[in-house]
């Protein structure tokens, strides 16, 4: 059974701190790799993909690839109440066969002001 | 505006009556998915179509039913075998059929509340 894994949390930063949230996967052949952010009631939001091994920084965001490791994770710089939601990783399966994803669990993350 | 719209948002049914979800996308995109989402739990995969007139199932297709007969739409229908059919359903789209990267980014639509009592 592929898997992609998260701690649930809730993961509690204060404001204006660094959020880490991890997520570990057990696909080998895995290549795409997506962050997608849930507000309570709502659909998910896609807010960061990577592809290679190494950083990638969109704004607040960053997105941090080690497929030796098979260990993606996103750092939220300058945590803001606002980014009070959950996080899901969600992981290309197949080799690329098909189009499916493998979604975690998510991980809460709690911003206190 | 480009996106993915599901109607209803919210709908109520009674126990042994089939109800249909709505999913349109104007994305263009090639592939498009059903997912269910329970309290507490992940989004499990229930049907999934890389291309028009062709779909598969998912983890949990018991009790479900789609169809692809054009691009833009790919309607669920939660049938009386569903056992547990209360969820928040979301249908999401991609655009490529295979590829690498970007092909596989999906995007969902604000998600139908189903409660069936």
């Amino acid at each position: 059974q592929k898997e992609v894994e998260q701690n649930s949390g809730p993961l509690s930063v204060p404001e204006g701190a660094i959020a880490s949230l991890n997520c570990t996967y057990s696909d080998r052949v895995s290549q795409s790799f997506f962050w997608y952010r849930q507000y309570s009631g709502k659909s998910p939001e896609l807010i960061m993909s990577i592809y290679s091994n190494g950083d990638k920084e969109d704004g607040r965001f960053t997105a941090q690839l080690n497929k030796a490791s098979q260990y993606v994770s996103l750092l939220i710089r300058d945590s803001q109440p606002s980014d009070s939601a959950t996080y899901l990783c969600a992981v290309n399966i197949d080799g690329g066969a098909t189009n499916k994803l493998i979604f975690g669990t998510g991980t809460l993350l709690a911003v206190q002001p | 505006d480009g996106g993915i719209t599901q109607s209803p948002k919210y709908l109520f049914r009674k126990e042994g009556q089939n109800v249909t979800l709505s999913c349109e996308q104007n994305l263009n995109h090639d592939a498009m998915y059903w997912y269910r989402q329970d309290p507490g739990q992940g989004l499990r995969l229930i049907y999934y179509s890389q291309i028009v007139n062709d779909f598969q199932k998912g983890d949990i297709a018991e009790g479900y039913s789609v169809s692809r007969e054009k691009k833009e739409s790919f309607p669920l229908t939660v049938t009386s075998a569903q056992k547990n059919p209360t969820a928040f359903y979301l249908c999401a789209s991609s655009p490529g059929v295979r590829g690498i990267g970007p092909s596989y980014e999906q995007y969902f639509g604000p998600g139908t509340r189903l409660t069936v009592t």
